[in-house]
């Protein structure tokens, strides 16, 4: 069974500021995913990665197979990324690619 | 772009009766899943559904839960006779293929008093 860590459980930032939530997993995966959940509820995908790094906007996604960890960054912050970053990990098996979910990284962006 | 949508956004139901939660998955997608969230609490997986049957469920998705997809497009969650722990924000989610991410959609808020 595969257990997802994530770190801090709540976080606040002033604008501007630098942000890094952090995912640690268990046992071998096929893929990690980093997700936003907005205050209403819904559900978004930010990132499906299982190797290296990738980029999208001012968001950025990295990943350690061999630590089994990692790391979601978030440069020049803005009070519209307030929001739940949640890792999930999957992995790949026929009919089947189910995500087991971290708690969550509430994230407050002051202005 | 296409969406994952699920109706209704919220169902208040009296517990022991049977609810059916809806969801239209992306039209290409051929992977389907169904995670609950209770409230303050963490998402968890319920089933996966390929090639019109169950791939997998969990230890939630007890006799009391189903899954149909009837026509094609939708995809459907019953619930048999709820009860008041049933009571969470239940996320359909679909994909195109393994190895492509997930589209969630905004998700049914069930009541059960």
């Amino acid at each position: 069974k595969n257990e997802v860590e994530q770190s801090p459980q709540n976080l606040t930032a002033q604008e501007g500021e630098f942000i890094t939530i952090n995912c640690s997993y268990s046992v071998g995966i096929s893929a990690l995913h980093w997700l936003q959940q907005h205050p209403g509820g819904g559900i978004v995908s930010l990132f499906m990665l299982s190797s290296g790094k990738k980029k999208h906007g001012r968001l950025i996604a990295t990943i350690n197979i061999q630590e089994k960890h990692s790391s979601l960054h978030i440069t020049a912050s803005h009070p519209r990324d307030s929001a739940v970053y949640i890792c999930a990990v999957s992995i790949s098996n026929f009919g089947n690619e189910k995500l087991t979910f971290g708690t969550g990284t509430r994230l407050t962006i002051i202005p | 772009e296409p969406e994952v949508t699920q109706t209704p956004s919220h169902q208040v139901t009296q517990m022991g009766q049977e609810v059916i939660l809806r969801c239209v998955p992306i039209s290409n997608h051929l992977y389907f899943y169904w995670y609950r969230q209770i409230l303050g609490q963490k998402v968890e997986f319920l089933v996966s559904f390929y090639n019109n049957e169950i791939s997998e469920k969990s230890e939630i998705f007890d006799d009391q839960f189903s899954v149909e997809r009837p026509d094609g497009s939708n995809f459907t969650l019953k619930i048999r006779s709820t009860k008041l722990e049933d009571s969470a924000m239940y996320f359909c989610a679909s994909s195109r293929a393994e190895n492509q991410p997930q589209h969630f959609g905004d998700g049914t808020r069930l009541s059960i008093l």
